[in-house]
């Protein structure tokens, strides 16, 4: 079984600029979920969809940082215009039931 | 915030048993206790998780008290490729739900 895809697995950016992130289910997974993890800290939920819609934003930085999932599958990450605190690693996770499963992030540098 | 207390940091040697502590003295009687773990570069792991009863797979044992204000993770045979930060999360069921709230973790050194 394929395991959660993300790409790029890097990216260096200038304050201002804008990102996107990609990332790519376990086939069959309804809930999708990304998360944003700061050096030395655990990941931080920024958005859940079921399906292709949203469940929980509430920690989304919506000024700056947008999501989507079309068609209830792939979903993009974006970050307009990114800022040095975005500084981060982003990860996916997919879920059919309870556990959820990792992708192995995109690392952002944000000079 | 977390719902969980974790030592910062553990060591153990390699083959021996492995025990990583979590207080959890606030849950509720419809939250699960998940574990996951991250090795270095690598997104998160899940290992194991329980409600009442303890639990045993391929990669570990989950120990709940009765009270289940705490639980142990067990690695039965630590190796060098154990080494990794491991979460201890109370999650709920059902929607929004289903979110994991991460603390910090516990960094787990197996030792040769």
């Amino acid at each position: 079984e394929a395991g959660v895809a993300q790409s790029p697995r890097y990216k260096i950016i200038e304050k201002r600029q804008s990102v996107a992130f990609w990332c790519n289910p376990i086939s069959g997974h309804a809930t999708l979920y990304w998360y944003q993890q700061i050096l030395g800290q655990g990941p931080k939920l920024l958005i859940q969809f079921q399906n292709n819609g949203v469940v929980d934003d509430s920690q989304l930085p919506k000024d700056r940082f947008s999501a989507e999932r079309l068609k209830g599958v792939d979903s993009t990450l974006k970050i307009q215009p990114a800022k040095l605190e975005d500084s981060a690693v982003y990860l996916c996770a997919s879920s059919l039931f309870g556990e959820q499963y990792f992708g192995p992030g995109t690392r952002l540098t944000v000079t | 915030d977390a719902k969980t207390t974790q030592p910062p940091s553990m060591d153990c040697a390699e083959g021996r048993a492995a025990n990583l502590p979590c207080n959890h003295s606030t849950i509720s009687g419809n939250e699960y206790v998940y574990w996951y773990r991250q090795i270095h570069s690598q997104g998160p792991q899940y290992i194991i998780h329980g409600l009442k009863n303890n639990e045993t797979n391929e990669m570990a044992s989950l120990i709940i008290t009765e009270d289940r204000k705490s639980s142990t993770l067990i690695l039965p045979h630590a190796t060098l490729r154990d080494t990794a930060v491991y979460y201890c999360i109370v999650r709920g069921s059902g929607g929004s739900n289903y979110k994991l709230t991460f603390g910090k973790g516990t960094l787990l050194t197996v030792n040769p």
